[in-house]
């Protein structure tokens, strides 16, 4: 078990370009989550996975961003036409799911993502 | 919509004594999860504790304790025998429960925690 992975660490780009992040949850684990962070912010729920279903999505999350976990394991989060605005941290979670009640949510070390 | 207020923005302790780091909520929920949560600058975030709202008994981890209030809508964090890696960022979170399914955590600001040697 080597944790939740995430690649990049960092990302810089220029407004207007397209970005992807990649998740890799830990093996099994049946829940995946993405949440963004901007600097002096906790973070803000954007979307989750049930396995390969995408089961809810924030109002944040808007027509720009889409998320896929296409065979139930990792995951990816694509930024279209990148804005200055979009610039945070983007972490995902990821947890083993069999009731809800003691869900447990490992976090990876985020992407840092700058929009120049 | 559930919100989650920490009004510290940062805490500073002696190493070794103890530090209460406070957060309310507000919620027309019932039943509900709350949390701390800890993000060294590795920026991982650890879970520190959870509380479950249900319960009434205070949830204890080691050095970590909680004083949850319902009906106040608190939920603050003590930390005894402070240690140099506590420093971090500490967040409150809260969850609504809703059985099976699953919803977002929504969290606080966030308070930077100095512990001085």
């Amino acid at each position: 078990d080597t944790g939740v992975s995430q690649d990049p660490r960092h990302k810089i780009t220029k407004r207007g370009q397209n970005v992807t992040f990649r998740c890799d949850p830990i093996s099994e684990h049946n829940r995946l989550y993405w949440y963004r962070q901007t600097l002096g912010q906790g973070p803000e729920f954007l979307t989750y996975f049930q396995n390969e279903a995408q089961l809810e999505k924030s109002r944040l999350l808007s027509d720009r961003f889409s998320a896929e976990r296409p065979k139930g394991s990792f995951s990816t989060l694509e930024i279209q036409r990148t804005e200055q605005g979009d610039s945070a941290m983007y972490l995902c979670a990821s947890s083993l799911n069999t009731g809800g009640v003691n869900e447990k949510l490992f976090f990876g070390s985020g992407t840092q993502l700058s929009v120049l | 919509a559930q919100t989650v207020t920490q009004s510290q923005p940062e805490m500073s302790v002696q190493e070794a004594e103890t530090v209460t780091l406070s957060c309310t909520y507000d919620t027309s929920e019932s039943d509900y999860y709350l949390f701390w949560y800890k993000q060294p600058p590795s920026r991982q975030m650890i879970l520190v504790i959870r509380q479950e709202a249900y319960k009434q008994q205070n949830a204890t981890e080691n050095r970590f304790s909680v004083n949850f209030q319902k009906a106040a809508k608190s939920f603050s964090l003590k930390i005894s025998d402070s240690q140099l890696g506590d420093a971090a960022m500490y967040f409150c979170a809260y969850r609504r429960y809703s059985g099976g399914g699953a919803d977002g955590l929504t969290f606080g600001k966030g308070t930077h925690l100095i512990i001085q040697p």
